[in-house]
């Protein structure tokens, strides 16, 4: 069974402020690890996945986030945050050949100006 | 613009009912995977299909049916529609089998109200 836990359901950043979102995992099995970003009324859109390459991974938007198996995390980092990162973002997880993903609850990140 | 399109964008009906929420994929694509967002429930994946044959199933009730067509559009049937099947409902596409691998790319949801 695989399970994803991100802390904070809301994290508040001032513009230029470093940003990061927590999210933890578990999985049997060597995992593959998803940011997807929401902003209102839209549909997701993936920032970046690690599949067991590099484990530091870059995405779009100035995100990043650093795949650590000892502490089963997969934090997202961003050095300066700017208004229009203001939006929901969530952490997935799906492992062992199955396709069946898991999300997290997702967390809302408000910029402050 | 994702280039998922997802009808109606909003739809209101009574418990009991009967609806059809419809998704074209991105050209080309041939997967297309269906998610219900809600407040109880978060962001659960239900049932994905790979040019016209259901390929994974998560957590989508029996009340619930899907099937994608030979034009590769897919069509998500809900009935005996209950409260707690308020929510939004989005479809994705992508070009192979993999979650893994693929990029998924999310059309904008229907919003579903029953009342």
């Amino acid at each position: 069974a695989q399970s994803v836990t991100q802390l904070g359901s809301h994290v508040s950043v001032s513009e230029g402020a470093l940003v990061l979102l927590r999210c933890n995992y578990s999985s049997s099995v060597p995992p593959y690890l998803f940011w997807y970003v929401q902003y209102p009324n839209q549909g997701l859109q993936l920032l970046l996945k690690y599949t067991s390459a590099a484990t530091l991974v870059k995405g779009i938007n100035g995100f990043e986030a650093e795949f650590k198996k000892s502490e089963t995390s997969f934090h997202l980092t961003k050095p300066s945050a700017h208004m229009s990162d203001a939006a929901e973002y969530f952490c997935a997880v799906t492992s062992g050949g199955s396709y069946i993903p898991t999300f997290g609850r997702g967390t809302s990140l408000i910029v402050h100006p | 613009d994702s280039g998922v399109t997802q009808t109606p964008k909003h739809l209101i009906t009574a418990t009991g009912q009967r609806v059809t929420l419809r998704c074209s994929p991105r050209s080309g694509d041939l997967s297309v995977y269906w998610y219900q967002q809600s407040l109880d429930q978060g962001l659960q994946f239900l049932i994905q299909y790979y040019n016209g044959e259901e390929r994974a199933k998560g957590n989508i009730l029996e009340r619930f049916s899907a099937q994608q067509f030979p034009d590769l559009h897919s069509e998500l049937n809900l009935s005996s529609l209950e409260l707690g099947d308020s929510a939004l409902y989005f479809c994705a596409s992508s070009g192979g089998l993999a979650w893994g691998t693929d990029t998924q790319y999310f059309g904008p949801g229907t919003r579903l109200t029953v009342l």
